[in-house]
């Protein structure tokens, strides 16, 4: 069954440090993956759109990436500051008959100063 | 300029309640649906629907029914409330259905059944 992978543990790094955090699917190839920020008690805000035959998307300070054979997608946060402490979500587009994007569970991110 | 509004943001129900959570985009966008989130199960689809009049079933739609039938609306009805639909409700909103679209979505509805 097709299936996607985000860290349940939560991602704690220093301000000013490089968040790096992984996407994996399985079972299905995507054409668009998009990377989502949740904060608590908020709907989740768009944040980043990569297509299949992107291997990088940068704005400001996030950059995707996109790793269709290791089916992958990683997610990078520059200069991280407590600001982006979140639970960010991937969604891969899933070919299936209902649904558009699946969404993954979500990594939280902590970043301390 | 709202986005995608959901009202109420917390509801409690008691056990065989029924009652209808509201979505109303100014967006103009074809594709609406609706998720639960749950601790630990992430954001799953519970209907969704590609423009007016037009509605299908998601990943875990028993419990609920929608209707769409104007282009800014899309209510999701719960008939007879369960204590397993306690959850978190989202309403998005996208330009179509696609995936190549940023979704929008609400700030939620908290439902607890009792």
């Amino acid at each position: 069954s097709q299936k996607i992978e985000q860290n349940s543990e939560a991602l704690n790094i220093q301000e000013g440090k490089t968040a790096t955090l992984t996407c994996n699917y399985t079972n299905y190839s995507p054409a668009y993956l998009q990377w989502y920020r949740q904060d608590p008690g908020r709907g989740p805000v768009f944040l980043l759109l990569i297509r299949e035959n992107e291997k990088e998307k940068r704005k400001e300070r996030l950059k995707v990436t996109f790793d269709t054979t290791l089916k992958q997608s990683l997610f990078h946060i520059t200069a991280s500051q407590p600001a982006d402490s979140a639970t960010y979500l991937c969604a891969p587009r899933v070919n299936s008959g209902y649904s558009t994007l699946t969404f993954g569970k979500g990594t939280m991110l902590l970043v301390s100063p | 300029n709202a986005g995608v509004t959901q009202t109420p943001k917390f509801q409690v129900l008691k056990t065989g309640q029924s009652m209808t959570l509201q979505c109303a985009q100014d967006m103009n966008h074809e594709y609406m649906s609706w998720y639960r989130q749950d601790p630990g199960m992430g954001l799953r689809l519970i209907h969704y629907s590609v423009g007016a009049g037009i509605t299908d079933q998601g990943e875990v739609p028993n419990g609920y029914n929608v209707s769409r039938s104007t282009t800014e609306d899309f209510p999701l009805r719960l008939l007879s409330a369960a204590p397993s639909q306690t959850s978190v409700y989202f309403c998005a909103s996208s330009y179509d259905r696609t995936g190549n679209q940023p979704q929008h979505f609400g700030d939620g509805t908290r439902l607890s059944i009792l």
